[in-house]
């Protein structure tokens, strides 16, 4: 059974950093692009950022990019994602996504419950 | 841009549900994919390629639709179906809208 599940989720100043991240089970996860999705409070979905396979190729929503990295350690099944220069609209639950198939990223198959962030002074 | 409507839909447990998703271009059918999300839940992958449900999805659960006008149907609703329904689009690495979601509600 595929499993994904967040962590590091919690409150911090405007400005201040987080680092979550994902540890996940049931599949060959070095095989598989990762991907964060958050979702404002009382909000849509909207997709954050995104790594292949092998940490070659990461892409990021213009809401975060030059703040926010992802990575992945494929020895231990975790993605992470290091949040840098947080703004109160960055406040959301985060979620870790799996990508479809090996070969498409278009969508999302498998997600973990989220964690969440606040920021707030 | 991705335009969900309505914004909620008031049905009884039997009724049939008819969600649409509006692309303000013509997209790829290929990369057109519903989630649904229960209170408090992470969202679930139901349809993907407009019209292939996933694994586990119900068969009252269809998608349809081409160009820019998308539709998700539930034929009969059953209990567990009232939540929330977002439509999403793969326009490539940094192109990844979701609509802003159809509530649909116990009438």
């Amino acid at each position: 059974e595929v499993q994904l599940v967040e962590s590091g989720g919690g409150l911090v100043k405007p400005g201040g950093s987080l680092r979550l991240s994902c540890a996940a089970s049931g599949f060959t996860f070095r095989n598989y692009t990762m991907n964060w999705v958050r979702q404002a409070p009382g909000k849509g979905l909207e997709w954050v950022s995104s790594i292949s396979s092998s940490s070659t190729y990461t892409h990021f929503a213009d809401s975060v990019k030059g703040r926010f990295t992802i990575s992945r350690d494929n020895a231990k099944n975790s993605l992470y994602l290091q949040m840098n220069s947080l703004r109160a609209e960055d406040t959301a639950v985060y979620y870790c996504a799996r990508a479809i198939a090996v070969a498409s990223n278009s969508c999302f198959q498998h997600w973990g419950p989220g964690t969440l962030v606040t920021v707030s002074s | 841009v991705l335009t969900q409507s309505p914004g909620t839909l008031s049905l009884s447990p039997g009724e049939r549900a008819t969600l649409s998703c509006r692309a303000s271009q013509t997209v790829s059918s290929s990369y057109l994919t519903w989630y649904q999300q229960q209170p408090g839940q992470a969202p679930r992958l139901l349809i993907y390629g407009a019209s292939k449900r996933a694994t586990g999805i119900p068969d009252r659960f269809s998608g349809s639709g081409s160009g820019t006008d998308f539709t998700l149907t539930i034929s009969r609703l059953e209990p567990e179906d009232f939540a929330v329904y977002y439509c999403h689009h793969y326009g490539g690495p940094h192109i990844r809208p979701f609509g802003q979601g159809t509530k649909v509600e116990i009438k």
